[in-house]
């Protein structure tokens, strides 16, 4: 499909990892990326990850990248409830970000 | 720097009307993009200009939307008239020339309310 696919909601407990997964829909696409949205802000660019890399590690994020399957996740280490946000994950088609839903993560502390 | 900033931050207008939303990207960066984002839903593509030029259009929903970006730097997107459906999250995003790794910077957003 054209769509590219997140879970709505996530809930983790304060100090755990959490993954947020994203299924998406070009295998060509360059670049995938993920974009934080805190409450009243804007998208935040967390990270990107460029199609030919696996995984890429940002103190404590790290992305994982399955070409194969087109599944893209996204782990946050020792989760903190500043880290309550929603979480999008885009690819780029041309010059065309397609975004997912978001998934809304709650840090419960 | 200065990032993107888009104004007004919430608007609230009864159907039939018209509103004119701005958007300021972050200064020298060539392309200006505009996204929606319908309740729940996921954030949508509207259209891309690459300085005053309309590189592409494909995402704008019906010529009720009129999007400018006159002298390449701001730009304005109207919705006339407005409808029940135009409610939602309205972003603004710019990235350079060549951005190292097609990165898009995003505003923080309008939120237009039709009534």
């Amino acid at each position: 499909g054209e769509d590219v696919e997140q879970s709505l909601f996530l809930s983790v407990r304060e100090g755990d990892s959490s993954v947020i997964n994203c299924t998406y829909t070009d295998s060509s696409s360059t670049y995938l990326y993920w974009y934080k949205q805190e409450p009243g802000a804007g998208l935040q660019l967390l990270t990107y990850i460029f199609s030919n890399m696996d995984m890429k590690q940002d103190q404590r994020l790290t992305v994982l990248l399955n070409k194969k399957d087109k599944h893209l996740s996204l782990r946050i280490a020792d989760t903190q409830t500043g880290d309550s946000a929603i979480y999008f994950c885009a690819e780029m088609r041309g010059n065309q970000f397609y975004f997912g839903t978001g998934t809304s993560l709650t840090v419960i502390p | 720097e200065a990032g993107v900033t888009q104004f007004p931050s919430h608007s609230v207008i009864e159907k039939g009307q018209t509103v004119t939303l701005r958007c300021d990207p972050i200064s020298g960066h060539d392309n200006l993009y505009w996204y929606r984002r319908v309740m729940g839903k996921e954030i949508k593509f509207l259209l891309h200009f690459v300085k005053e030029s309309k590189q592409d259009e494909s995402g704008m929903p019906n010529n009720r939307f009129l999007a400018e970006r006159t002298g390449g730097t701001y730009s304005t997107l109207k919705v006339q008239p407005a409808e029940l459906e135009d409610s939602g999250v309205y972003f603004c995003a710019s990235s350079p020339t060549r951005p190292s790794g097609g990165e898009q910077y995003f505003g923080p957003g309008t939120r237009l309310t039709v009534t």
